[in-house]
Formats: C-alpha cells, structure tokens, sequence
C-alpha cells in the first residue's frame, strides 16, 4: 500500500525565515494530497489541497510544489512567523471506488523563534 | 455550510471497560466518513471509512468497530478498552468529486485509558 516519508521531524526557524517540508510518496496513483496543520491539543485545520492535474499551489504566506514525476510534495511557508509554529502533516490518497484511503505523513513539528 | 460535531471532548476509561465515542456531521448528505487514531505526538492512523449507510470498511484492526447507523452518524467502540487505545481520535468527512475532494476533521476526542 501507499507509504508516505515526511521529512524534517522537526525543525526550528527564526521569524522572517523561510521553513520547507517534504513528502515523498510511493504510488503513483496517488491523486489528491493534501496539507494540514495542527496546533498543540487541537484538530486538524486544511492549508491546501492539491491535485496531480496542478504543480503549484500558493497560499496565504506559503506554496505548495507537487512534483509527480520525483513523487514528492513539499511545503514552503515563507517568512515564517510565531504563529505558524505547529504540527504539519501531508496527506495522500487516491479515492475511488472501493479504495477510500489517505495516508498521512508522520509529521513534522515546526518551532519560530521571535 | 458543513458541521462535524463529535462527542464527547475527552474520556478518562480504565482498561477492560467499554467505549463509544460519536460523529454527526451536518449541512451534507451522504458523506463519506473516515476515524482516525493518533497518538501523542504521533502521526494519523486511519481506521475505518464509511461510504454509506450500514456499511463500513476496516482499515487497521486495533479492537475496534465501527458503525453508521444514520447517514449523519458515524460511531466508533469497543466492549474493553486496552492501554494502547490512548490517544486522540479524529471524525473526518469528505465529499465526492475530484474537484470538490476535501478531507475535514471534527475538534476530536481525547481519550486516557488507565
């Protein structure tokens, strides 16, 4: 089944640097990828969907690559500030009939220092 | 606009008891619904999904079920709780679609087992 390498497990920025996560993923089936951010104690909030027909994806102060070909999917969140130090998490999928799965990466938890 | 709901916020179990914890979510028919495990400080392990009314599939067995009794109700149990059930669990929802492909997550519900 699909396996998801989320890379760093942790990492710590100044404020006004930029942070960049990746994912690697194994099938390449996989259709809709998805990032998510968790602040401590709380659910999942979406930053940004992402399908394989679209490469980049920009956000409010962050863009999302998706390169099919390598299988990786990476965020970049730019000028990264205090508030943005939290848990983020890719997704990975490929919905269909009778296969309605997301594997989800093992997380990376961001610190930025003031 | 879409609500998940899930109940309750948090439960402190001791092993060898029962559990039940539940999901509505509202403003959508027929969605699919998916349970979520996550350890503390651990990555989404998915459960089970659901893609319709009675019907629910198994992703990783960890002794528990699931059921969906209503088109807008998901449950999640088991008859005797172990330690390793600990952890945070998470409602999720999706519509059809690959354009309109979301996975959203209900605020969860912590569970300590002692």
């Amino acid at each position: 089944g699909e396996q998801v390498e989320q890379r760093p497990p942790h990492l710590s920025v100044r404020e006004g640097d930029s942070a960049v996560i990746t994912c690697t993923y194994t099938d390449p089936n996989s259709y809709y990828f998805f990032w998510y951010k968790q602040e401590p104690g709380a659910s999942l909030q979406l930053l940004m969907k992402v399908f394989s027909s679209t490469e980049i994806n920009e956000g409010q102060g962050f863009t999302v690559l998706l390169n099919k070909k390598d299988k990786r999917l990476s965020l970049n969140l730019t000028a990264a500030h205090p508030g943005d130090s939290a848990a983020y998490f890719c997704a990975v999928g490929r919905v269909n009939t009778g296969n309605y799965k997301y594997v989800f990466g093992a997380g990376t938890r961001l610190k930025v220092i003031a | 606009a879409q609500t998940i709901h899930q109940w309750p916020v948090a439960e402190i179990k001791a092993v060898g008891s029962p559990l039940s914890l539940g999901c509505t979510i509202k403003g959508k028919s027929s969605p699919n619904l998916y349970w979520y495990w996550q350890a503390t400080g651990g990555t989404l392990q998915q459960l089970f999904y659901s893609i319709t009314v009675g019907q629910v599939e198994s992703v990783v067995q960890l002794n528990l079920s699931a059921s969906r009794p209503k088109d807008d109700q998901f449950i999640l149990s088991t008859e005797k709780l172990l330690l390793s059930h600990s952890g945070f669990y998470l409602c999720a929802w999706s519509s059809t679609g690959r354009a309109n492909e979301r996975l959203f997550f209900g605020h969860g519900t912590k569970l300590s087992v002692l």
